[in-house]
């Protein structure tokens, strides 16, 4: 069964830590997996894409790392903002007969001064 | 990036009325849309996938006589919620999948969502 699982469910860190973000997944056929912010009462917005041949792609203060061997993902927060408090989707795309999104649960983040 | 919008972002019906969401492509066509809902604190649920021109293909336990979706043009996709009722209360959100040209857009694009109350 295809499958995105993350953790933490929710997490809450000091303006200016750093933090990292998981994501497992067991789809097949994997096409690429993507992380996208979501504030709240807002759509996602994407953040990195990355396919089967990437390890890792950076987005400002986001690096996205992928091992397609275990099927792990993290996404990574440098010197957090207050900005930053959202929800973390993980998203994997699957080529499965037609293409298909498979979402994870989302990280819920939440940035303190 | 590809623009998506929603009208309304908020909509407040009383139960038995019918409420209709717009989601448009602004700069793009987008030859597939989908249609999402999200109840506070989970994830994205995908509801239908529709692509322009045909009908659209519902995910199991949605129902396709309840949630009523038209996606007649290249930009533009409805979703319809007919006599709506407080359980159908949540955040509806859009979003699209196309080309710009000849530029094929290989990501769906997200509309702001819409936040639908049934009283």
């Amino acid at each position: 069964k295809n499958q995105v699982e993350q953790s933490p469910q929710s997490l809450i860190i000091l303006e200016g830590k750093n933090c990292t973000l998981q994501c497992n997944y067991t789809v097949s056929p994997f096409s690429n997996l993507r992380w996208y912010k979501q504030d709240t009462g807002r759509g996602p917005v994407s953040l990195t894409i990355m396919t089967f041949s990437e390890n890792t792609k950076s987005n400002g203060r986001y690096t996205a790392t992928l091992d397609a061997d275990t099927k792990q993902s993290s996404l990574h927060i440098t010197a957090s903002q207050l900005s930053d408090s959202a929800s973390y989707i993980c998203v994997v795309r699957t080529t499965s007969g037609t293409y298909k999104y498979i979402f994870g649960t989302g990280t819920r983040l939440k940035v303190l001064a | 990036g590809a623009v998506v919008s929603q009208h309304p972002s908020r909509v407040i019906c009383k139960s038995g009325t019918s409420v209709k969401i717009e989601c448009r492509s602004l700069d793009f066509q987008a030859t597939t849309m989908f249609w999402y809902r999200q109840f506070p604190k989970q994830s994205l649920m995908l509801m239908a996938t529709s692509n322009e021109g045909s009908k659209a293909t519902y995910e199991q336990g949605v129902e396709k006589d309840k949630f009523l979706i038209n996606h007649a043009s290249l930009t533009l996709s409805t979703l319809t919620v007919t006599s709506a009722h407080p359980e159908d209360s949540s955040f509806y959100i859009c979003s699209a999948q196309g080309q710009a040209g000849e530029y094929t857009y290989n990501e769906q694009f997200f509309g702001p969502g819409t936040r639908l109350t049934v009283l």
